[in-house]
């Protein structure tokens, strides 16, 4: 079964850069998977933020960023703000018409 | 400004068929092609991916829930629905539809805020 990954929490300071990854169990992540991204607060639905590995959605701040790192794909935060403490998922195309969404990073801005 | 309102039962008792719908403003479910799709975050988890249906009816669902989901599409009202068989517990959910973006639903935006359902006797 194939298992989309991402780190549980991550802790910035404000102003920081932060890095989230998105990788598989079994295998490497590339543009072929589409790789998306979606900020969530608590009680809200989520919010895309990153589609197709790097086109952030519309109104989207440019300190948002998407990418492939190795065999993951990335979201990086550059300017870390306080309202940018969210939960973040990753969604991964992994062919025949399925996605599958990683568990989630919880990040702190302290 | 495509907007999208999830509606129905939020309470269900288990064994029953769980039934929601999504009306979709500010565009038309046929435009574009693209594939509408529901995803449900169990409370205090993460999010799964249900399924998806395009205007033409082809639909696409996850191999976990296959066996007791189906997503339909009403194009005269502009709304897609979803039910879902012999619930349990487990179900129980904030339930979401969104518009796919790709050919295969490879992203989800925008998103509805979601209406939760609860499953229990």
């Amino acid at each position: 079964q194939t298992v989309v990954t991402q780190e549980p929490s991550f802790s910035v300071s404000p102003g920081g850069t932060v890095t989230l990854t998105c990788g598989l169990n079994s295998g490497s992540v590339s543009a072929n998977s589409y790789p998306s991204w979606y900020q969530q607060t608590p009680g809200q639905a989520p919010r895309t933020l990153i589609y197709t590995t790097n086109t952030r959605s519309s109104g989207v701040p440019d300190r948002f960023s998407g990418s492939i790192l190795g065999n993951k794909a990335a979201l990086t935060i550059t300017g870390a703000q306080a309202d940018d403490e969210s939960d973040y998922y990753c969604a991964l195309y992994m062919g025949s018409g399925i996605s599958v969404f990683g568990g989630g990073t919880k990040v702190t801005v302290l | 400004q495509l907007q999208l309102q999830e509606s129905g039962s939020g309470l269900v008792k288990p064994s029953q068929i769980l039934s929601l719908t999504c009306a979709v403003s500010g565009g038309s479910i046929t435009s574009g092609g693209y594939p509408w799709s529901w995803i449900r975050q169990p409370p205090g988890k993460g999010l799964e991916w249900i399924g998806y249906i395009y205007h033409t009816g082809t639909t696409y669902y996850n191999p976990s829930l296959k066996s007791r989901v189906t997503i339909s599409v009403d194009l005269s009202k502009n709304q897609l629905s979803l039910n879902l068989r012999s619930v349990t517990a487990a179900d129980t959910a904030v339930y979401y539809c969104a518009r796919g973006g790709g050919r295969y639903a490879n992203w989800f935006d925008p998103w509805g805020q979601g209406t939760l359902v609860t499953v229990s006797s």
